[in-house]
C-alpha cells in the first residue's frame, strides 16, 4: 500500500530564507507527483506536477524535484515571503503495481509559517 | 475561468437529515472524485467517477452516495448524516488519458465544511 510521508510536519522561518520541504513515498511505481498548497479553511491549489519521467519542475520561486528510485521529492521555495505561509501537501496517484487509478494518496502536509 | 465549484461552502445540519453537496466543473473533465479531510487522517477518497454513469467506491464510501448523470456534475449525497461525517469535503477533477501510462494534474474545489450535530 502506497504511503506518503512529509517531514517536517511544521516549519517556521524568517522572511527571505530559502527552504526545502520533503516528501517521501514507499512505492516508486508512480505516474507523477503533485504538490499542493492549502490555506486555512480553503481548498487545495495545485502548485506543480512532475511526471515520472521528469526530474524537476519550476514555477516562479518554486522548484520541485523528483527522485523515483529513492522515493523522494522536494519542494524548494526561494526567498520566502509571509504570503507563502500555508500547508503544503504532496500527493501521488495510486501506483501501477496496485492497479493504478487517478486516486491520489496524500501526505499529511507541512505547515509553513514565514515570519516578517 | 476553469474551475471546480462546490455548494454549499459551509453547512451545519442535524443527524439523519438528508443532504446533498454539489460539485461542478467547467473543464470537460472525465474524472471526478470526492475526498474528505480530517485532522490527523489527512485526505481520503470517498467515491470517484471515470465518466458519465461510471462510479466506484474509494477508501471510505460508507454513508455516502454519488451519481454522475452529466459530465460536469458529481453530487455527494448523505442519506442519513451522522456526527462522524463532520469533515471538510473536497471535490476534484482531471482529464483522463484513454489507455495512458501517465496521469494528469488534478484540480480541487474550494471545499465544503460540514458539521453534523
Amino acid at each position: 500500500k502506497q504511503e506518503v510521508t512529509q517531514i517536517p510536519a511544521a516549519l517556521s522561518v524568517p522572511e527571505g530564507e530559502n527552504l526545502v520541504l520533503n516528501c517521501s513515498f514507499t512505492d516508486s511505481a508512480i505516474y507523477n507527483l503533485q504538490w499542493f498548497r492549502q490555506d486555512p479553511g480553503k481548498g487545495l491549489t495545485s502548485l506543480l506536477l512532475i511526471q515520472s519521467s521528469q526530474r524537476e519542475q519550476t514555477s516562479g520561486r518554486l522548484n520541485a524535484s523528483l527522485d523515483k528510485s529513492s522515493g523522494r521529492s522536494t519542494l524548494y521555495i526561494a526567498a520566502s515571503q509571509p504570503g507563502d505561509s500555508a500547508t503544503y501537501l504532496c500527493a501521488v496517484p495510486q501506483p501501477v503495481t496496485q492497479g493504478g487509478s487517478e486516486k491520489l494518496v496524500f501526505g499529511k502536509g507541512t505547515k509553513l509559517t514565514v515570519n516578517p | 475561468e476553469a474551475q471546480v465549484t462546490q455548494n454549499p461552502r459551509y453547512l451545519i445540519t442535524v443527524t439523519g437529515k438528508k443532504l446533498t453537496v454539489t460539485c461542478s466543473q467547467n473543464m470537460n473533465h472525465e474524472y471526478m472524485s470526492w475526498y474528505r479531510q480530517d485532522p490527523g487522517l489527512g485526505l481520503r477518497q470517498i467515491y470517484y467517477s471515470m465518466n458519465v454513469e461510471v462510479t466506484d467506491k474509494g477508501d471510505v464510501p460508507e454513508g455516502y452516495k454519488v451519481s454522475r448523470k452529466e459530465k460536469r456534475n458529481f453530487p455527494l449525497i448523505l442519506e442519513s448524516p451522522s456526527p462522524n461525517q463532520t469533515s471538510l469535503y473536497f471535490c476534484a477533477s482531471s482529464p483522463r488519458l484513454a489507455g495512458g501510462l501517465t496521469r494528469n494534474e488534478q484540480f480541487f474545489g474550494p471545499g465544503t465544511r460540514l458539521t453534523v450535530l
